[in-house]
């Protein structure tokens, strides 16, 4: 696709329940990111992909939150037991290379709402 | 720990007004540093770059930004601003990782 796709746009989800956010970067970008931004707040990094690997995942804030990306271009992000403060704005972005020399191409974000 | 520091939270312009919007980041080494726009009910887009060579560099819109390393600073610069250019912007930066550090916005407004 020409940018980073991610569905759903919007997920209002209950307290407790399992939540499910999908990102389609760029055709043959090979490095992805996780990023959340709360209300006020710049986005806050949550994990790396280079490939289908997490060469990073020390922002995620606990074991409550995991990602995939198992075949090295879509990912998934899960969210177990979700709780009020998990409501945010979650960002995937993707990138060409994983050199130096890159910039980030960002989605529109999954607005997610835990009621 | 590495961090960006927007001075402005809230910047109210008239339209043809100078802009200059403060960054300062916190790493000592070697860096890539980006200002990311997001229009109202729009993703992040990014506005320029630095990543080596002139430390003046010009973006679309008619915006530049001026690396200073003594200052550790990346100021983003508009000698008139525009209406259109209503928006949020974050200075973000890359120090010895593939993280990127994003400030915490400020958000403009000008008026028409």
């Amino acid at each position: 696709g020409a940018g980073v796709s991610q569905t759903p746009s919007n997920k209002v989800t209950e307290k407790g329940k399992y939540v499910e956010l999908r990102c389609d970067p760029i055709s043959g970008h090979t490095a992805l990111y996780w990023y959340r931004q709360s209300l006020g707040q710049g986005p806050e990094f949550l994990i790396y992909f280079q490939g289908t690997g997490a060469a990073d995942d020390s922002g995620l804030p606990n074991d409550r939150f995991f990602a995939v990306r198992p075949e090295g271009s879509v990912s998934t992000l899960k969210i177990q037991r979700t709780e009020r403060g998990d409501s945010a704005v979650y960002l995937c972005a993707s990138s060409s290379k994983t050199g130096w020399d890159t910039e980030a191409f960002f989605g529109q974000g999954t607005r997610l709402t835990v009621v | 720990a590495q961090s960006v520091s927007q001075h402005n939270h809230h910047v109210i312009l008239s339209e043809a007004a100078s802009l200059e919007l403060g960054c300062n980041y916190s790493y000592g080494g070697t860096v890539n540093l980006f200002w990311y726009v997001q229009y109202p009910g729009q993703h992040l887009q990014l506005l320029l770059k630095y990543f080596s060579g002139d430390p003046l560099v010009k973006g679309i819109k008619g915006f530049e930004a001026e690396f200073i390393k003594s200052k550790f600073s990346f100021n983003l610069r508009k000698p008139s601003v525009q209406w259109s250019d209503t928006a949020e912007y974050f200075c973000a930066f890359r120090g010895g990782t593939y993280k990127y550090i994003f400030g915490t916005g400020t958000r403009l407004k000008v008026l028409a």
